[in-house]
């Protein structure tokens, strides 16, 4: 079993839309959980933060339920621009030198005009 | 204030060879972690270099090392280079306690 899994892709959908993601992941030690953005051929950038009382940035909303071990994202009202893969990312560490993420496959995002 | 910086920007080596990849981290940061994404794949973490050490380690073969220099950039080096090498090179820097990891570019290396 992966450490972090992910729905699987593509997700296509029409401008204006709420899309959500959801990812698991396997060790209940992990410390601190991440949503990446990753456009095509580009490096993974840090979409936001994952905290468990559940966090907002614009039409981003990212949700934790460590008792599940679930992680989720919602886009709403969808864009043109927030097509991409976002990537499900777990760190196992504790901060410095013991800080080691655990990537998610990723889902890929199409938003169609 | 300069991000992380990787060269080179592509790559391409034939079986056999050696590689090495270089990577400046984001200014003030002290922490280097390297991390592998195939194609279709999310990045898999490689190693982490603190105080010009490998602090940890993921599940890759002895044939991928680094270095970590006083300046705090660093070095990935694949020897014996496979086909199943090919692939897109992350470097990534944090600092101290920070658990936030910035990337880089990446270099992207195909081995023929």
């Amino acid at each position: 079993r992966k450490e972090v899994e992910q729905d699987p892709g593509p997700f296509n959908v029409p401008e204006g839309a709420t899309v959500a993601f959801n990812c698991t992941y396997s060790n209940s030690a992990s410390q601190s959980f991440f949503w990446y953005r990753q456009d095509c051929r580009k490096e993974p950038k840090l979409l936001m933060s994952v905290y468990s009382s559940g966090n907002e940035d614009g039409r981003f909303t990212a949700q934790l339920n460590r008792a599940s071990q679930y992680i989720s994202l919602l886009i709403r009202d969808s864009k043109l621009s927030d097509s991409a893969t976002y990537l499900c990312v777990v760190n196992k560490g504790y901060g410095g030198a013991t800080n080691k993420l655990i990537f998610g496959t990723g889902t890929l995002l199409a938003v169609q005009p | 204030d300069a991000g992380v910086t990787q060269s080179p920007t592509h790559l391409i080596k034939t079986r056999g060879q050696q590689v090495t990849l270089r990577c400046s981290p984001k200014s003030g940061h002290d922490t280097v972690s390297w991390y592998q994404q195939a194609l279709g794949q999310g990045p898999q973490f490689i190693f982490q270099y603190y105080e010009e050490e490998e602090r940890q380690r993921g599940n890759f073969p002895d044939r991928f090392s680094g270095h970590q220099f006083p300046n705090y950039s660093s070095e990935l080096n694949v020897n014996a280079l496979l086909l199943g090498d090919s692939a897109l090179y992350l470097c990534a820097s944090s600092l101290g306690a920070e658990k936030t990891q910035y990337f880089g570019p990446g270099t992207r290396l195909l081995v023929l």
